[in-house]
């Protein structure tokens, strides 16, 4: 059984370009979280997605910043019209099912802005 | 909202000596879980407490749950240098009851 898979694992970006990272939850799963870490800082919650749907996005930036968990595909996190404080470490985690379960972390996307 | 505080943020030790990382909220958790982080890597899930006062034991490792469920330890009995790593705790939050507040997790070295 595979893990949750994200891709790019590395991704640079020119200041005001587009950022897309993608992420594929474990086979099963239907709940998806997207975490933001700084470096040496804590991982800091961004949105909740279950198919189709935005569950939580409280974490969420207020511009630039999208989530989508489409019925086929993997679940994308866009950030628009990147800054250099954009640069962290992006992980996508997923569960069977909320509360109270273990999540299961992929291996993040490292996005650097030039 | 929810904040979770851990400390110490950083712990040097020599291998085959204790370690210990704690956590505490300023209101009652449901549960909390821990994570290990190694360098360059990613979180991976140890272990979730929920019940009042509940201690679970892993080979070396000791996760408590506070009795007023606010705070919560992680302990670990001689340390061995593939200890490394950066341990957080995590509690559950949001209505949606799916969000986790990381603490600020304690970077862990082990000096052989």
């Amino acid at each position: 059984n595979a893990g949750v898979m994200q891709n790019p694992r590395h991704l640079v970006r020119r200041r005001g370009q587009e950022a897309r990272l993608r992420c594929s939850p474990m086979k099963g799963h239907s709940h998806v979280y997207w975490y933001r870490q700084l470096p040496e800082e804590g991982l800091k919650f961004m949105v909740y997605l279950q198919k189709e749907n935005i569950i939580d996005e409280s974490g969420m930036p207020k511009e630039r910043f999208s989530a989508e968990f489409p019925k086929e595909g993997p679940s994308i996190l866009r950030i628009q019209q990147v800054v250099r404080g954009d640069s962290a470490a992006y992980f996508c985690a997923s569960s069977p099912a909320s509360g109270g379960y273990e999540q299961f972390f992929g291996p993040g996307t490292r996005l650097t802005v030039l | 909202g929810q904040q979770v505080m851990q400390i110490p943020q950083y712990q040097h030790v020599q291998e085959g000596e204790d370690f210990t990382t704690y956590c505490n909220s300023s209101t009652t958790l449901s549960n909390i879980q821990w994570y290990k982080q190694r360098p360059g890597g990613h979180p991976v899930f140890l272990i979730q407490l929920v019940k009042s006062g509940e201690v679970k034991k892993q080979k070396r490792l000791t996760f408590q749950f506070g009795e007023a469920k606010k705070n919560s330890s992680l302990h670990i009995t001689a340390t061995q240098t593939t200890d490394v790593g950066t341990y957080f705790c995590a509690a559950i939050s949001g209505t949606s009851y799916g969000k986790l507040t990381f603490g600020q997790g304690t970077i862990l070295t082990v000096h052989p």
